[in-house]
């Protein structure tokens, strides 16, 4: 099985900031590695895929970048609505998310 | 517009059964693969099973291998799960996810259902 680790737990920064979340996988994932954002009471949703591709409708803020086993999604200046958990997930074998980042208004 | 819609959660006793439903709707379903996530109360997401969307292969996480079963009928655009044997661990909203790209293997998942809520106790 294939871990994947997040860091921080929890950060806080404040709207207009950056924001810089990193995702490590336990082996190579190569690029299979997405991104979604959950906020309280909803699904999932999808931001970034293929380790740096946007999802359809998702800001130009967000950005991911990373191969192999370590990744980062950046936030480049934070809106009120992105305050939010987020996790990474590998899809290079089967699936594996990470334990998720919250990130809270400082 | 894509839409997944997950039912058959419930209250079920400690080795009990439940078969939960997706209906699919908005797309060619037998074109994509599918996959049922969970969160159990306050936690974070948890894979549980893959289908292709030709059927095979199948995947399933090791904390359900066994004991539940995923399927689909591309006919009826419907996915279910199949969950034998539930433990108090078990307990969690159960998300249906559609594989982002057509005809591929494991994709990440674009679009995912309200959930379902699956509680076991006594």
């Amino acid at each position: 099985e294939i871990v994947m680790t997040q860091s921080p737990a929890t950060l806080s920064v404040s709207p207009g900031e950056r924001a810089t979340l990193s995702c490590r996988a336990s082996q190579s994932v190569n690029s299979n590695l997405a991104w979604y954002q959950q906020k309280p009471g909803q699904a999932p949703r999808l931001l970034i895929y293929g380790a740096s591709t946007r999802a359809t409708g998702i800001p130009a803020r967000f950005s991911g970048s990373g191969s192999g086993t370590e990744f980062t999604l950046t936030i480049s200046s934070l809106q009120s609505e992105d305050f939010a958990v987020y996790y990474c997930q590998q899809y290079n074998y089967e699936y594996t998310f990470g334990q998720g980042t919250k990130l809270e208004i400082k | 517009e894509v839409q997944l819609v997950e039912s058959g959660g419930g209250l079920v006793q400690p080795g009990g059964s439940l078969r939960l439903s997706c209906a699919a709707s908005g797309f060619t379903f037998s074109t994509y693969s599918m996959n049922w996530v969970r969160q159990a109360p306050g936690k974070g997401l948890e894979w549980v099973s893959y289908i292709s969307s030709s059927v095979s292969p199948i995947y399933y996480a090791d904390s359900v291998k066994g004991r539940f079963t995923i399927s689909r009928d591309n006919a009826k655009n419907s996915l279910f799960l199949q969950m034998n044997s539930l433990r108090a661990e078990d307990t969690a909203i159960y998300y249906c996810a559609r594989g982002s790209i057509a005809a591929a293997g494991t994709t990440a998942n674009d679009y995912w259902g309200q959930g379902t809520l699956v509680t076991v106790s006594s």
